[in-house]
């Protein structure tokens, strides 16, 4: 089936750097993109669409100076967290649409930990 | 405002069989999703549901009733590798996925 490959996995980076987080999609083209983001316990947060081609569209009170995306290709999405910070120690996690109806499910990346010290 | 609504968290006993409810109030109506998260990892995708009734897969089942907002899945037999949260997730007018904050179940021995 559909993969979505997402890398790193983990990153621990130090305050005032940036870090970039990779998705791809494996065996299928991703005109669309979906970042989110997970705090602990608690339910995915769309932080953004991203659109290969154009400007990614982002949700309502995400930075997208800080969070940057980039859909270079039809089957790369990338996210970068500029100038991060401990608050942005999060859970990342990328998913692109299944293909074919609206019963098709998204397929997630096995996300990234941020860990900003 | 859009609201999906479940129970934060649930205890079963292996073996047993659970049902995890979710109530939603969405604009508009394209779809029921659930899927399954384990800590640390994204979500698999589990069941979806467009028309009212029951859909079973195994030993998991998901039934939606349109004019109620509601849905549930129900685990059967359950193991203790069904430990993990269950997230709903509703398409709503627009085709977007709005989440739930997921419930988490507990299987104990």
């Amino acid at each position: 089936g559909a993969v979505v490959s997402q890398h790193p996995s983990r990153v621990i980076c130090k305050s005032g750097t940036s870090v970039k987080i990779e998705c791809r999609s494996l065996d299928f083209q991703a005109t669309t993109m979906f970042w989110y983001r997970q705090f602990p316990k608690k339910s995915l947060m769309l932080m953004a669409t991203s659109n290969e081609g154009s400007k990614a569209t982002y949700e309502q009170g995400v930075e997208k100076d800080k969070f940057l995306i980039n859909h270079a290709s039809l089957t790369l999405s990338t996210l970068t967290v500029t100038s991060a910070h401990p608050e942005d120690s999060s859970f990342y996690i990328c998913s692109a649409p299944g293909q074919g109806s609206d019963a098709s499910p998204l397929h997630f990346g096995n996300g990234t930990r941020l860990t900003v010290t | 405002g859009q609201n999906i609504d479940q129970p934060t968290e649930m205890t079963a006993t292996e073996g047993a069989i659970v049902q995890i409810n979710c109530t939603y109030q969405t604009s508009g109506f394209n779809g029921l999703f659930w899927y399954q998260q384990h800590a640390g990892e994204a979500p698999t995708f589990l069941s979806y549901n467009v028309l009212d009734g029951l859909e079973e897969k195994g030993r998991f089942s998901s039934f939606l009733s349109r004019s109620k907002g509601y849905s549930y899945l129900l685990l059967k037999e359950l193991q203790m590798k069904d430990s993990a949260s269950y997230l709903c997730a509703v398409k709503d007018s627009n085709y977007q996925l709005i989440w739930g904050a997921g419930t988490k179940l507990i299987i104990k021995p």
